[in-house]
């Protein structure tokens, strides 16, 4: 049975202090996306790679946040210093690209829900 | 700003009728359309993807696509109170990057 998995699955810290999530996409998938979700917001695209190269971060506050790939079993998103609008469920999903169709159906893993005092 | 627009609902309807859910798209270039439903604390799962003009069924369900009315819609037949979730449109460029509308809410009364 093949999932995304992430860790933690809960994070309560105070502002400040670094945060780091981490992500284990699905054995042979190609594709990985950090999302973050907020009743205001919705779902927000953050960053994503393909192949481990990022392709976009755009969504992502670059003075905070850092997204990588260190390899293909493990995607990280950290945020550094944390603060209380970052409070919010963070997650990654990932996919396998097929040119030949353009589609990239994407498999969510099952957050983390990060609270930020 | 490229962008999915989804009425947030509530859409509410009777158990056994049809819920339609609607979307449009401002980005000309998108090329592959998702419906994913999210039930409240839990993540988003896929329900079907649509690339071409036209209608797509999946048992109960049926994705619509109109690239020339950048709409993109789904409809739930015989809809179940198990199907009461929000229900998230998304589109996506050529380059991957995905665009997820607000989502619509969706309850079915027994």
């Amino acid at each position: 049975d093949a999932r995304v998995t992430q860790t933690p699955r809960h994070k309560v810290t105070e502002m400040g202090q670094e945060v780091t999530m981490r992500c284990q996409p699905i054995l042979g998938h190609n594709t990985v996306f950090w999302y973050r979700q907020t009743m205001m917001q919705g779902l927000e695209l953050l960053a994503y790679f393909r192949n481990r190269a990022p392709l976009d971060d755009s969504g992502m506050p670059k003075d905070r946040f850092s997204a990588e790939m260190p390899d293909a079993t493990l995607a990280t998103l950290k945020i550094q210093p944390s603060e209380p609008r970052d409070s919010a469920v963070y997650f990654c999903a990932s996919g396998l690209a097929r040119l030949a169709t353009n589609t990239d159906t994407q498999y969510f893993g099952p957050g983390t829900r990060l609270t930020v005092l | 700003q490229k962008e999915v627009e989804q009425n947030s609902g509530p859409l509410s309807v009777p158990e056994g009728a049809i819920a339609s859910l609607n979307c449009t798209y401002s980005d000309r270039g998108s090329q592959s359309f998702f419906w994913y439903r999210q039930y409240s604390g839990k993540s988003p799962e896929l329900i079907m993807f649509i690339y071409s003009n036209g209608d797509k069924e999946d048992g109960r369900f049926t994705a619509q696509l109109n690239k020339a009315s950048q709409y993109v819609s789904l409809l739930i037949r015989d809809s179940q109170p198990s199907d009461s979730a929000t229900y998230l449109c998304a589109a996506t460029t050529g380059g991957f990057k995905t665009i997820f509308g607000a989502g619509t809410r969706l309850f079915v009364k027994a």
